[in-house]
């Protein structure tokens, strides 16, 4: 599948370094998301972008910085890291937000370990 | 805030067994979406549902939304080693109108 892509896949950080994780959907969607998912816990929607604009930010600490330049491309900052923020990032993707239409199409993750 | 809980966390079975995973939410919901979770991948959606009551089949997985719109689940028949994974609903309800996850039913199959 090929519908939304995220690089790097895997990355390894120290708690000082500035790093940025990048998502591209070629499916035409108006919508955007990226996930938490760490082990034991559920799936953690931290920021969701509608035609470009931010809707949501689940009180998501600001050393996570999002960044949505156009509807097919989505950022995630990442500045000052700690240890607890090792997990796997997934972006997903949909033609709507909020409807029942909300089909989300997600990436296959980039895994951050934070040392 | 909305939550949805899915149990049980774990089932492992020998292969050719059934195998059921129950999805439920502490709101109505306007529908809910099933997906599919491989070792190491990433979330795949297999099915909405929207309807009171409804049900729909894939094969062998056949799903129900409740007749309250509540609670969902999702059942395999005859498992094969291809089902393992991790099976989550999502529901969509609540005043905010979000989609909420549950922690997901992670199936292992002794072949």
């Amino acid at each position: 599948e090929t519908g939304v892509t995220q690089t790097p896949r895997h990355l390894v950080m120290g708690m000082t370094n500035k790093k940025s994780l990048k998502c591209e959907q070629h499916l035409g969607h108006n919508a955007m998301y990226w996930y938490k998912q760490s082990a034991k816990k559920p799936l953690e929607l931290m920021f969701v972008y509608n035609f470009k604009e931010q809707t949501e930010n689940n009180s998501v600490p600001s050393r996570f910085s999002p960044e949505c330049p156009n509807s097919s491309h989505l950022f995630l900052h990442l500045h000052t890291l700690q240890p607890e923020d090792s997990a796997l990032y997934l972006c997903a993707s949909s033609p709507v937000i909020a409807t029942v239409e909300e089909t989300q199409y997600f990436g296959p993750g980039t895994r951050l370990l934070v040392l | 805030g909305q939550q949805v809980m899915q149990i049980p966390q774990y089932q492992h079975v020998q292969e050719g067994e059934d195998f059921t995973t129950y999805c439920n939410s502490s709101t109505t919901l306007s529908n809910i979406q099933w997906y599919k979770q491989r070792p190491g991948g990433h979330p795949v959606f297999l099915i909405q549902l929207v309807k009171s009551g409804e049900v729909k089949k894939q094969k062998r997985l056949t799903f129900q939304f409740g007749e309250a719109k509540k609670n969902s689940s999702l059942h395999i028949t005859a498992t094969q080693t291809t089902d393992v994974g991790t099976y989550f609903c999502a529901g969509r309800g609540g005043s905010n109108y979000k989609l909420t996850f549950g922690k997901g039913t992670l199936l292992t199959v002794n072949p």
